[in-house]
């Protein structure tokens, strides 16, 4: 099993519309987690953190659910410039230091 | 602050050649690391370091040698190219020792091995 899995997508939505993405992680002693976003061709960029209460950045929403190991990325009145990959990422120690995991990442493409 | 830097941008190179990419950062970052990214793989560590002169592979680390002589560079050399490594490879850094900061990626370098 890969240590972080995604939505294997891609999602296709019009503009305005709501999309979610979902993201589960194997190792129980992760310690924080990201969403990161990624645009064609170019680095990837950090979105947001992901904290144990939920947060929310303007039209983006990200839950994590410990117990369930899972993490989930809301993107409400999408625009046409959300259009990217979007990458789940969750860090944790594993022999010192920091230790970034990468999911494989959801396309998204917002259409007018 | 220029951030993250990685050269070159774009390199062919033919199988057994071996060859350096150059990674430096100018925000005093205790942390590095390089990724390559395959597509529908994800990103995968390839090595880390998180301070100079202390290395440690990562995930991928065959094919590949490091050094952290200083805060500032993190140069990944290839040995001896194999079509396999054939990716776009990504240098990060982050401050050390602190989950929750986020890490800071260069722009890639495109490798492509004949």
């Amino acid at each position: 099993r890969k240590e972080v899995e995604q939505d294997p997508g891609p999602f296709n939505v019009p503009e305005g519309a709501t999309v979610a993405f979902n993201c589960t992680y194997s190792n129980s002693a992760s310690q924080s987690f990201f969403w990161y976003r990624q645009d064609c061709r170019k680095e990837p960029k950090l979105l947001m953190s992901v904290y144990s209460s939920g947060n929310e950045d303007g039209r983006f929403t990200a839950q994590l659910n410990r117990a369930s190991q899972y993490i989930s990325l809301l993107i409400r009145d999408s625009k046409l410039s959300d259009s990217a990959t979007y990458l789940c990422v969750v860090n944790f120690v594993r022999n010192y230091g920091q230790n970034f995991v990468f999911g494989p990442g959801t396309r998204l493409s917002v259409l007018p | 602050n220029a951030g993250v830097t990685q050269t070159p941008k774009f390199q062919v190179l033919k199988t057994g050649q071996s060859m350096t990419l150059q990674c430096a950062q100018d925000m005093n970052h205790e942390y590095m690391s390089w990724y390559r990214q395959d597509p529908g793989m994800g990103l995968r560590l390839i090595h880390y370091s998180v301070g100079a002169g202390i290395t440690d592979q990562g995930e991928v680390p065959n094919g590949y040698n490091v050094s952290r002589s200083t805060t500032e560079d993190f140069p990944l050399r290839l040995l001896s190219a194999a079509p396999s490594q054939t990716s776009v490879y990504f240098c990060a850094s982050s401050y050390r020792g602190y989950s929750s900061y986020e890490q800071y990626f260069g722009p890639g370098t495109r490798l492509t091995v004949t």
